[in-house]
């Protein structure tokens, strides 16, 4: 199938570490990304990672990818309250335009 | 977001009215799209343009309509509106590995 899963919800403490994970289906991905979306608020491309890769690191964001697996994580290190916000991952496919397929979002609350 | 501009932000439209949505990047990328979200569905595509004066349909294109005749511009129009094109639309701009997106347009059909 085509679907990007990804679980629907995740608290953490302000502070500490937040990991978001996605699960996605094609073999022939070439590029997959994270995006935060604020309430009411468009797409915020927070990164994105080439299919040849393992990790990323930019700032407090560390991305890991398992091929094999095909699992994609996104880590927010110190999480802070201007973190809460709903996350996706996407998956990009070669060809027909570079579709984005996308997960459903992971809806992320930071506590005091 | 990076270059790429959608307008409106907010539009009503009564069933049956048109209006076209309007969508501008100033990166010179090829590939431009446009997907519309809804609640528990996440994004749909609904076209996409790997150029000027190339466009294909996504997987939902049916009542839109998109055209390219500039590689700035990927409007799309709403013929007849209809209550399930209700809907938060945006638009995306992509080169390389980077893929952009718009604020949206929060349309309501009623």
């Amino acid at each position: 199938g085509e679907d990007v899963e990804q679980s629907l919800f995740l608290s953490v403490r302000e502070g500490d570490s937040s990991v978001i994970n996605c699960t996605y289906t094609d073999s022939s991905s070439t590029y997959l990304y994270w995006y935060k979306q604020e309430p009411g608020a468009g797409l915020q491309l927070l990164t994105y990672i080439f299919s040849n890769m393992d990790m990323k690191q930019d700032q407090r964001l560390t991305v890991l990818l398992n091929k094999k697996d095909k699992h994609l994580s996104l880590r927010i290190a110190d999480t802070q309250t201007g973190d809460s916000a709903i996350y996706f991952c996407a998956e990009r496919r070669a060809g027909g335009g570079n579709k984005l397929t996308f997960g459903t979002g992971t809806q992320l609350k930071v506590e005091l | 977001n990076a270059g790429v501009t959608q307008t409106p932000k907010f539009q009503v439209l009564k069933t049956g009215q048109s209006m076209t949505l309007q969508c501008a990047q100033d990166m010179n990328h090829e590939y431009m799209s446009w997907y519309r979200q809804d609640p528990g569905m996440g994004l749909r595509l609904i076209h996409y343009s790997v150029g000027a004066g190339i466009t294909d349909q996504g997987e939902v294109p049916n009542g839109y309509n998109v055209s390219r005749s500039t590689t700035e511009d990927f409007p799309l129009r709403l013929l007849s509106a209809a209550p399930s094109q209700t809907s938060v639309y945006f638009c995306a701009s992509i080169t390389g590995g980077e893929a952009f997106f718009g604020q949206g347009t929060r349309l309501t059909v009623v």
